[in-house]
């Protein structure tokens, strides 16, 4: 059973784009929803999070929008530069110490 | 700032074989974690430990062991590799109050 879904696996967007990440939820007690950011070789590390009583945070290009009722949050990069390729995990808090990882998405901004 | 450190890098195994992945954390956090990485799974969680001298199994544990005598180290041991554990394996810890994991580079395993 996958508690958190994420889509789509893949994405091309061209340098300056807009790219959208979307992920949904089915455990309403999730209480914190992290974005983690990993490029080839390295581990994930973590890039923006929000808390559910929050519909929107922004940091600098990239922006979580959350949608509570509709148990879904997303991540937008705006401006994507080909820095920006990478795979992009979201994530939910299960409890204080544990997080249930989305399946990916592979984002490549072509120059 | 060393932070989460695993080795080694690769590995080859072959099948039925031993090995032990190592994890040790400067940072002192009490939580630590093993995953795994497959090609469009994301992340799933082996076993994790919320302090020395505690384990616990995560959604994947099978065919994996785990100790945790020190706060610093983690180590995760594959007694009889099997082709099915060729994967790219994590470790993380975390602090206390809520803060987010901190991830190792990664271990590749390929078991042949």
């Amino acid at each position: 059973q996958q508690q958190v879904k994420q889509s789509p696996q893949s994405l091309i967007v061209q340098k300056g784009g807009i790219s959208i990440i979307n992920c949904a939820y089915e455990n309403t007690a999730f209480d914190y929803f992290p974005w983690y950011q990993q490029f080839p070789g390295k581990g994930p590390a973590l890039l923006i999070a929000i808390r559910p009583d929050v519909s929107e945070k922004k940091e600098g290009r990239f922006t979580i929008s959350f949608n509570k009722s509709a148990k879904q949050f997303s991540l937008h990069i705006m401006d994507s530069q080909p820095g920006d390729s990478a795979t992009y995990f979201c994530a939910a808090r299960e409890s204080s110490y544990k997080l249930i990882f989305g399946s990916g998405t592979r984002l490549l901004v072509r120059p | 700032n060393a932070g989460v450190t695993q080795t080694p890098k690769f590995r080859i195994l072959k099948i039925g074989q031993s090995m032990t992945l190592q994890c040790t954390q400067d940072m002192n956090h009490n939580y630590m974690y093993w995953y795994r990485q497959d090609p469009g799974m994301g992340l799933k969680l082996i076993y994790y430990s919320v302090g020395a001298g505690i384990t616990d199994k995560g959604e994947v544990p099978n065919g994996y062991n785990v100790s945790r005598s020190t706060t610093e180290d983690f180590p995760l041991r594959l007694e009889l590799a099997a082709p099915s554990q060729t994967s790219v394996y994590f470790c993380a810890s975390q602090g206390e109050g809520g803060q987010p994991q901190h991830f190792g580079d990664g271990t590749r395993l390929s078991i042949l």
